[in-house]
This record gives structure tokens, sequence and C-alpha cells, in this order.
């Protein structure tokens, strides 16, 4: 079964310029999460979709952005890049929360996002 | 707000020992916590997910353990191994029924020493 998949692994932005990043989520698991990881503030929420809805949003500015396709893949949008947008950006996928709560994450590999 | 703290930030051994990882939150009222592993560069892989009815979950040589009254998890590795070296992760998220939100702690960063 394959696992949560970020496209791309790598990439080198300049300030200004925007990025889109993509996430494939483990079949059949229909809630995906994105997460920021740097050195200083570690791993800050994003966002989370559920069928094709966002269900949660962190603390972040409105240049952060997200979507959700029918498929369950999803993609995030960082517009105006600052230098402080450098991270790992973290994608997680789960199967649909029960009454018995949040379900388990699993995480992909990660986007390494590089603004210069 | 829920605040999750990792104690120590990091840690080293000799190969060969036993060790215990800890984890402390601030609110009880979680559904469950998971703990995961992180290596350089590399994004996170699940451990163990261990449920706010259980006390203790298991898998291979590590048991994770929960007490939702205290607002404490420990993460026991049984003999440790080089392969063991990674940063370990534990995450809550909040009490409210489908919120796939998690709450991180900053990490332990484990190094077993050959």
């Amino acid at each position: 079964k394959a696992g949560v998949t970020q496209t791309p692994r790598y990439l080198i932005k300049t300030r200004g310029q925007q990025v889109t990043l993509s996430c494939s989520p483990i079949s059949g698991h229909r809630s995906v999460s994105w997460y920021q990881q740097t050195p200083g503030q570690g791993l800050q929420f994003l966002f989370e979709y559920f069928s094709e809805t966002q269900r949660n949003k962190g603390n972040f500015p409105g240049r952060f952005s997200g979507r959700q396709f029918s498929n369950s893949r999803s993609e995030m949008n960082v517009s105006t890049l600052e230098l402080g947008d450098s991270a790992l950006y973290l994608c997680a996928s789960s199967l649909a929360g029960t009454r018995e709560g949040p379900g388990e994450l699993f995480f992909g590999e990660g986007s390494r996002l590089t603004v210069l | 707000k829920q605040e999750v703290t990792q104690i120590p930030a990091a840690l080293s051994v000799p190969e060969g020992e036993n060790l215990v990882l800890n984890c402390s939150f601030t609110d009880s009222a979680i559904y469950n916590l998971q703990w995961f592993r992180q290596d350089p560069g590399k994004g996170l892989t699940s451990l163990l997910l261990i449920q706010s009815s259980q006390r203790e979950q298991t898998s291979g040589r590590l048991n994770a353990s929960l007490d939702k009254s205290s607002g404490r998890s420990t993460l026991y590795i049984a003999a440790s191994q080089p392969g063991d070296s990674a940063t370990y992760l534990c995450a809550v998220p909040p009490g409210r029924f489908g919120n796939e939100k998690l709450t991180f702690g900053t990490g332990t960063r484990l190094t077993i020493i050959p």
C-alpha cells in the first residue's frame, strides 16, 4: 500500500514568487493536513481538508492557502514568498475521525522549500 | 491551549541500553496520543498511537504508556540500537471530534552510541 506522496521534494524560489506543493494521501484516506516545520518554531499546523472542505486552519497569513480535490489529493500554495517561508512542508493523511477520536496520522517525506 | 513538552531535548546512550523518553501535555482532555520518529531531513514515521482509554501500547521493542490524569506519556525503547538514532516526537489532537490537528512537542534527539 503506497504511503503519502509529496511533490516536489526540493525546490528553490526567490522572494516574491509563489509556489504550489502537492500531496497524494494514502488510498482511502479522506483527511489531509499540512504542517510547516522550521528549526525555530518546530512543527506548526497550517490547515486540514476533509471531503474537499477546509475543516481546520492554523495561525498563518492569507498567503498560505490550500485545496483538496475529489480524489482527496491536496495542494497548498504560498504566494509572495518571504525568506521566513523557508521550511520543510509536511503533508499527513488519515481516515476520517470517528466518535472515538481523530485517526492515526501518516506523514509524507515532505517538500523542502528554500526561499532566496 | 494545549502545550506539549518533551524533556530532555537530547539524549545519548550506549548501544544495548533500555531508555525512556518523556512527553507531558497540559490539557488532559485528549482522544489519543501519537509517537513519531523523524530522521534528519525526512518526514515523520508513526510509531505508536495510544488511545485515551488505553494505558499501554506495544510494537516490537517499543512500549508507550499514557497517564491522562497526570498529563504524561512515556516511550520505552528496549535494547537500543544505532538505527534508533533519530528525533522522537509526541503529538496530541485537541479533545474535539473531527479535528485532525495535532499539537507537537519539540522532540527528543536520541543518539545511540555504538
